[in-house]
């Protein structure tokens, strides 16, 4: 039973870029969580996708964008890098049931260094 | 606004001895789920246990226990009988009522010595 893998693992870019960060859900699971977490801090709640909708935002700019696939797979897409984007960026899966109790499963993440 | 602060930034334990690591919590919402994860150095961010704000007891898993004080807003998560693979980072996190979202501390690192 595969987990949640994200590609790629490590990734550089420069300032101003465009990033896209990929991930797949832990087989069964319908709903996909993308956090940032820079260095020495906890995770930051990013957005969330179910049935292809950004269902909730964060504390994002609009640069940071999302999509949904039919497959449940999901991407992260992020514009005009600034320096301050470099971090390891997480994904998230579930099975949505709007409870509390609802357990994230994560991936490894993809590290992003922008230069 | 929820709010989740670890204070301690790193401990050190023994090999097959027991060690506390705290969390304080605040939220205005009855409703709120508490979990734990591990996030050793491979990056991958490991549930360890859930304790839901309503639940009368506290939440155990294997060698996991957490101490739930409500009153207090804590949450404490409790290792029982340290392994050398338990070294790592250890984070508490927050979802309220209606959110999707959980919300981090900044973590604490744990090293445990043979």
């Amino acid at each position: 039973d595969a987990g949640v893998t994200q590609s790629p693992t490590h990734l550089i870019k420069t300032r101003g870029q465009q990033v896209t960060l990929r991930c797949s859900p832990k087989s069964g699971h319908d709903t996909v969580s993308w956090y940032q977490q820079a260095l020495g801090q906890g995770p930051q709640f990013i957005f969330q996708y179910y049935e292809e909708e950004e269902r909730q935002r964060g504390n994002f700019p609009d640069r940071f964008s999302g999509h949904q696939f039919p497959n449940y797979s999901s991407e992260l897409n992020v514009n005009a890098l600034l320096l301050g984007d470099s971090a390891l960026y997480l994904c998230a899966s579930s099975l949505r049931g709007r409870s509390t109790n609802e357990k994230l499963f994560f991936g490894s993440g993809t590290q992003l260094s922008v230069l | 606004a929820q709010k989740i602060t670890q204070t301690q930034p790193g401990m050190f334990v023994q090999e097959k001895e027991a060690v506390t690591l705290d969390c304080t919590y605040d939220t205005s919402d009855p409703s709120y789920g508490l979990f734990w994860y591990k996030q050793p150095s491979s990056g991958e961010m490991i549930f360890l246990i859930y304790q839901g704000s309503y639940d009368q007891q506290n939440a155990t898993e294997g060698r996991y226990s957490l101490n739930f004080q409500k009153a207090r807003k804590s949450a404490n998560l409790v290792i029982s009988a340290s392994q050398l693979g338990d070294s790592a980072m250890y984070f508490c996190a927050m979802r309220q009522g209606g959110s999707e979202k959980l919300v981090f501390g900044k973590g604490m690192k744990l090293t445990v010595n043979p």
